[in-house]
């Protein structure tokens, strides 16, 4: 069965440091990866998706950017934090229909 | 950009009430729909995927319907339960797999 991992679950960080963030999938091949990220009080944002190795579709101008190195990983990074970068970061997959979801990086920013 | 709509916003019940809510999407180029439900802070937990028009999937006390030819998918919940509370969101596939989200049903269930 699939697995999708992401870490870290939780992260402090300060204004204009760096960000990295991991996504792995297990037990599938050539998924479709997505990074969403929930502000507070809001919905799910689609950040990025990627078909395949070195291809990343951005949805929303921002301070972040999306790499895939690897099949079936997915880098969400920033070389310098913003407040409004606060949030709640998930990491999808999907092949065929729907999406599944990791578990979620919860991101503050002070 | 695809338009899919989710009705009521939010809802509060009584626990022991059932309650439905809306998904409303193109009812063309149909491939599937899902649902979701999502706490805050927390990962969406897939529901139910429906591909078939007049299919109907049931988990426990939650059920779902589908009419791609209308363009609309019901979600039911019967006798609701304080653990149902959560947004409730249809999600609609669109190509590369990119996966349009409904803003969701806001349910609460006040004991």
């Amino acid at each position: 069965s699939q697995t999708i991992h992401q870490w870290p679950a939780t992260l402090v960080q300060p204004v204009g440091s760096p960000l990295s963030l991991e996504c792995t999938v297990e037990g599938t091949s050539n998924p479709n990866l997505y990074w969403y990220r929930q502000a507070a009080g809001r919905g799910l944002q689609l950040l990025f998706y990627s078909v395949g190795i070195g291809q990343i579709s951005s949805e929303v101008p921002q301070n972040l950017s999306a790499s895939r190195p690897q099949d079936r990983q997915f880098i969400l990074s920033s070389k310098k934090l913003l407040l409004s970068d606060s949030g709640f970061y998930l990491c999808a997959w999907s092949v065929r229909w729907g999406q599944y979801f990791g578990p979620g990086t919860r991101l503050l920013v002070l | 950009i695809l338009n899919v709509e989710q009705s009521p916003q939010s809802l509060h019940v009584q626990e022991g009430d059932s309650t439905n809510f809306t998904c409303s999407f193109p009812s063309s180029n149909f491939y599937a729909l899902h649902w979701y439900r999502w706490e805050t802070a927390k990962s969406p937990e897939a529901l139910f995927v429906m591909t078939l028009n007049g299919d109907e999937k049931k988990k426990g006390r939650i059920s779902a319907t589908l009419n791609t030819k209308e363009g609309y998918s019901y979600l039911y919940i019967k006798g609701s339960q304080p653990e149902d509370s959560a947004t409730y969101l249809c999600a609609f596939p669109g190509g590369y797999q990119k996966v349009t989200f409904g803003t969701g049903t806001k349910l609460q269930v006040i004991p």
